[in-house]
């Protein structure tokens, strides 16, 4: 699976739209961007997953660069609640067996 | 909540013990993984079961091993403890075979090894 680089730590006001940024310059045509969160010490929680088309559910949207090399994870409207570390995973189509393998994250602090 | 039951939360003991971690699966989910999370390693993968049987494995200790049973519970089984084992281990589950679209996790054992 290709890997991905994602900076340590970011800010974010709370209201306000929060961009999280994941390069995965190696990514081959068959993997999959995923993100995952993780609230402090809870398990990891599903956000959203997208091929190559931008992707938009009732937690986020998921914008992939056209030579998907790079992808951005927005909250548009970022709480308190939001406060945590956010993983962007790359990996093979699930049906293929593509594991899901955590890297080091990004830990997103909302302030008031 | 995610429907994952781990159990127990919290868990002390000494060097060189044994301990038992379990885990129940989301209602008709086939596929169960484990895995650590320690400070300086991050989030890893330690295995996978399908319905009964060793599906996949990653960076599983040889002292720590796994099963799942019939009514697809599992149990990760950890001998010979040190005190780099401590650590959140976190069970997580999916309904079929191959790992998954979304991975569905519980809130985890937290290991202390004194």
């Amino acid at each position: 699976d290709a890997k991905t680089t994602q900076p340590p730590s970011m800010d974010c006001a709370e209201g306000r739209a929060a961009n999280l940024p994941c390069n995965h310059s190696t990514i081959s045509g068959n993997e999959y961007v995923y993100w995952y969160r993780q609230i402090h010490s809870q398990g990891p929680q599903y956000i959203i997953h997208g091929l190559k088309n931008n992707e938009t559910n009732e937690m986020a949207s998921l914008i992939i660069t056209e030579d998907r090399k790079s992808s951005t994870l927005i909250l548009p409207h970022a709480t308190l609640r939001d406060t945590a570390v956010y993983y962007c995973i790359v990996r093979v189509d699930h049906n293929q067996g593509g594991k899901l393998i955590f890297g080091q994250g990004t830990e997103l602090s909302v302030k008031p | 909540d995610s429907g994952v039951t781990q159990t127990p939360k919290h868990l002390i003991t000494a060097t060189g013990q044994r301990v038992t971690l379990r885990c129940s699966p989301r209602s008709g989910d086939l596929s169960v993984y484990w895995y650590q999370q320690s400070l300086d390693q991050g989030l890893q993968f330690l295995i996978q079961y399908y319905n009964g049987e060793e599906r996949a494995k990653g960076n599983i200790l040889e002292r720590f091993s796994a099963q799942q049973f019939p009514d697809l519970h599992s149990e990760l089984n950890l001998s010979s403890l040190e005190l780099g084992d401590s650590a959140l281990y976190f069970c997580a589950s999916s309904p079929g075979v191959d790992w998954g679209e979304k991975l569905f996790f519980g809130s985890g054992t937290q290991l202390s090894v004194l």
